[in-house]
């Protein structure tokens, strides 16, 4: 089992659609999880930390479900920029120093 | 700097021929990555630094490979003896602590081919 797996998609949505992306991790012990975005032919950007407790911000929202070790992103009321691709990005602690990503899922708002 | 500095943006060079990519991470940032993407793969890690020092190496595919990093800034990612193989987007991202708390910020990288 791969440490970060993400359906690569494409999804392609209609403007206004919600749509919702999952990323799989396979260490248990885990400690913090990430939203990145990133376009083509750019560097990923930091979209949003995601909290035990969940987290929104605006029309994003991030959860994480422990038990069955996975985190999910969810796009309310999709607009045409938020076609990209999403990265989910794990942080293992415990002697692995750096994010494991996984190799994104793309998204495709169309009109 | 405001964001992280890579440089150059797009470099080809022929097989056979050393190639070395700079990082200026965001100042203050102690801890520097370097990742590599390719077309249509994910990020691949190979290497991690903490001021100047590398505790996590073990991205590195070969030997060919090496990096440093000094006065707990700038760093730079050294191929010796390119192959195709190695044609990528080279990514360098900075971050304070190891980046548990709040990711990394990525530079825009550089884009080596290898012709």
């Amino acid at each position: 089992r791969k440490e970060v797996e993400q359906d690569p998609g494409p999804f392609n949505v209609p403007e206004g659609a919600t749509v919702a992306f999952n990323c799989t991790y396979s260490n248990s012990a885990s400690q913090s999880f990430f939203w990145y975005r990133q376009d083509c032919r750019k560097e990923p950007k930091l979209l949003m930390s995601v909290y035990s407790s969940g987290n929104e911000d605006g029309r994003f929202t991030a959860q994480l479900n422990r038990a069955s070790q996975y985190i999910s992103l969810l796009i309310r009321d999709s607009k045409l920029s938020d076609s990209a691709t999403y990265l989910c990005a794990v942080y293992s602690g415990a002697g692995s120093y750096q994010l494991t990503f996984g190799k994104g899922t793309k998204l495709s708002v169309i009109p | 700097g405001a964001g992280v500095s890579q440089s150059p943006s797009n470099k080809v060079t022929e097989k056979g021929k050393d190639v070395e990519l700079r990082c200026d991470p965001i100042s203050g940032h102690t801890a520097l990555y370097w990742y590599r993407q390719s077309l249509g793969q994910g990020l691949e890690f190979l290497i991690y630094f903490q001021g100047n020092s590398a505790p996590d190496k073990s991205g590195l595919p070969s030997d060919r490979f090496s990096a440093e990093r000094t006065g707990g800034s700038v760093s730079t990612l050294t191929i010796q003896r390119t192959q195709q193989e190695d044609s990528a987007v080279y990514l360098c991202a900075s971050s304070l602590g190891q980046g548990e708390r709040n990711g990394y910020t990525f530079g825009s990288g550089t884009r080596l081919t290898v012709v």
